[in-house]
């Protein structure tokens, strides 16, 4: 059975720094690209970044670009989302996802919340 | 990167069918065969329900079906069940591996 867990979301203070992990099981995780998408409270989707399997290539959404890294682990099995100088816009539930094909997702975890406040 | 555009909400009564649009432009939904729809049902996380525009992934009850037409895609539902109210995403593959989601849509089943 295919699982995503994320974890390491909180509360941070504006300009302040976090690191999200997503451990997957179940398959092979070296095998796909990862995908982070956020979800602010009440809003809508908004895909964060994506990661080729072997780490190779990372695409950002421009909001984060150069705030935020991706990164993963294949002997962990784990995706890991840095986020650095973060915003009050940068609250929201954050998802890991399994990439099907061409970003599309067919396997998502339950999330973790991430607050930024003062 | 603008978000797609989808109503914000669509009802319908059970057994009924309801369709929901998805408009983006030539550089993501009419630009690729890749759009994907996703259902949300409060506090869970998002279910594949239609990737490649039209094609369901297993599991997924042939209810749902999608199309493309242009810079549109749309999301029906036939045979319309309560258990169906949800929010629903559109997603397009938007070039340079970038994606962008619409903005969702409430069902709400009468």
């Amino acid at each position: 059975e295919v699982q995503l867990v994320e974890s390491g979301g909180g509360l941070v203070q504006p300009g302040g720094s976090l690191r999200l992990s997503c451990a997957a099981s179940g398959f092979s995780f070296s095998g796909h690209w990862m995908i982070w998408v956020r979800q602010a409270p009440g809003k809508g989707l908004e895909w964060v970044a994506n990661i080729k399997e072997d780490g190779s290539q990372k695409y950002y959404v421009d909001s984060v670009k150069g705030r935020f890294t991706i990164s993963r682990d294949n002997a962990k099995n784990s995706l890991y989302l840095e986020m650095s100088s973060l915003r009050a816009e940068d609250t929201a539930l954050y998802y890991c996802a399994r990439d099907y094909s061409w970003l599309q997702a067919d396997y998502w975890g339950q999330g973790t919340p991430v607050t930024v406040s003062s | 990167q603008s978000a797609l555009t989808q109503p914000r909400s669509v009802s319908g009564s059970p057994g009924q069918s309801v369709t929901i649009s998805c408009i983006g432009t030539s550089s993501d939904v009419g630009g690729y065969n890749y759009v994907s729809w996703y259902q949300q049902h409060p506090g869970k996380a998002p279910k594949f329900m239609i990737y490649d525009v039209s094609k369901r992934p297993s599991g997924v009850p042939d209810r749902f079906s999608g199309s493309k037409s242009g810079n549109t895609a749309s999301l029906t539902i036939s045979g319309l069940q309560a258990e169906d109210e949800a929010d629903y995403y559109c997603c397009s593959y938007a070039g340079s591996l970038s994606v962008v989601f619409g903005g969702g849509t409430k069902l709400t089943v009468l």
